[in-house]
Formats: structure tokens, sequence, C-alpha cells
């Protein structure tokens, strides 16, 4: 049974407004989350994270926000950039670091 | 920057052949993973390793093995091949102390 969830599989949203790409998880023991993006033909990359210890992380254009309590995070872009156009996975882990649950992914595209 | 490469982009393998994926480190990092990424199922992990020589059952471990004789090498071995086991082969690393996962470019097999 998926224990990440990403219900979204797809995204369009206009250059220079805001992405809201949104996950569910169903394990409380998860400890710690993280966002990748994924370009075609290529591996995923890490692009932000956060412990469970905290409601909000912010790097850059990109927010992550958890709500432990609806076991919900989303990840905000803003604003929207056309290389910003990819596949989004969301991964949660328990404190172990050693196992990592993936969801489905949502493809972003970003219209210029 | 670290780098994990993968031996091959793309492979194709008949039904029944032994099929060896390979995958390199250079950064000393003590954790590396094995996922298969499907459409519509996200990444699932195969296995995974926290050691030289050791290694740990994933979600979906059945028709693989793997062997890490050496810590920068983690190898998925598909014992006999079979079409479903037709997908994107993703190996990922992480240095143990953070959580983020390193990930090489993918192998594309084909079993036919």
């Amino acid at each position: 049974d998926q224990q990440v969830k990403q219900n979204s599989p797809s995204l369009s949203v206009q250059e220079g407004r805001i992405s809201i790409l949104n996950c569910d998880y169903t394990n409380s023991m998860f400890d710690y989350f993280l966002w990748y993006k994924k370009y075609p033909a290529e591996g995923p990359t890490f692009l932000i994270s956060i412990s469970s210890i905290k409601d909000k992380n912010e790097d850059g254009r990109f927010t992550v926000f958890l709500n432990k309590s609806a076991k919900h995070l989303s990840l905000h872009i803003v604003p929207s950039q056309p290389g910003d156009s990819a596949v989004y996975f969301c991964a949660a882990s328990p404190n172990t670091g050693n196992q990592f649950y993936f969801g489905t992914g949502t493809s972003l595209t970003v219209i210029p | 920057d670290v780098k994990v490469t993968q031996s091959s982009r793309y492979l194709v393998k008949r039904t029944g052949e032994k099929v060896f994926l390979e995958c390199v480190q250079d950064m000393d990092h003590e954790n590396m993973f094995w996922y298969r990424q499907d459409p519509g199922l996200g990444l699932r992990l195969i296995y995974f390793s926290y050691d030289v020589k050791m290694k740990e059952k994933g979600d979906i471990p059945e028709g693989y093995s793997v062997s890490r004789e050496k810590k920068e090498r983690f190898s998925l071995i598909l014992e006999s091949a079979s079409t479903n086991q037709t997908s994107m082969y993703l190996c990922a690393s992480t240095p143990g102390t953070t959580y983020e996962q390193y990930f090489g470019p993918g192998t594309r097999l084909t079993v036919t």
C-alpha cells in the first residue's frame, strides 16, 4: 500500500504564478520529508527538505510546508519559471534515514 | 560535486538472462540504494546497503539480488530476467549523516 501519495499526476501553471504541489502520507513514524525534481532521462535531484519538528522551510523560490496533524506536505514555487517544468516527487523517511518512501510524482508544466 | 554513475543508460536483454546493473559513487557515502521507477507507481525501493557486504531488502526484492564488495560500488543482479522487470532502474547514495539522496542518471532496462 502506498504510504506516500501524490494525488495530482499533473499540474499546469502560468509563468510567474505560484505552483503548489501536494503530498499526503499515512505513516506517523515518518520523521523527515524531501522533495525531488526529475527531468526526463535524468535521475531525481534533491530540491528541499523538512524535518518533522518544523512546519516550514524556505529556500529561495521554494517553500515546503508540513502539517503533521493532517499528514500533509506541500511544495510552493514562487514565481514559477519554465525551467521548473519537471516531475516532482515527495519522499518520506523514518528517523533511520535508511528507508525512503516516494510518492508517484506530479508532472509540473510552467507555461511561458 | 557528488557523482553517482550507472554502467549503462539503456539495456536490452532477453527473458531468462542474468543481468548486472552497476552503480558507483565517488563521495565515500555509507548508504546506497536501488530503486525502480514505473509509471503511476513512483520510485520503489528494491534493496539498500548501509555498509560493505551489508544489505537490506526494500519493498520489492523478489527476483533481484545485490552485491556490495566495495564501499563505492553497489550492484543489482537480476538472476533470470523477466518481462515484468522492464523498468527504469535508479541507483542512489547518501552519506548517512544527512537524508538527501544523490541519484544516478538511471538505466532503462527492456526485457524481451
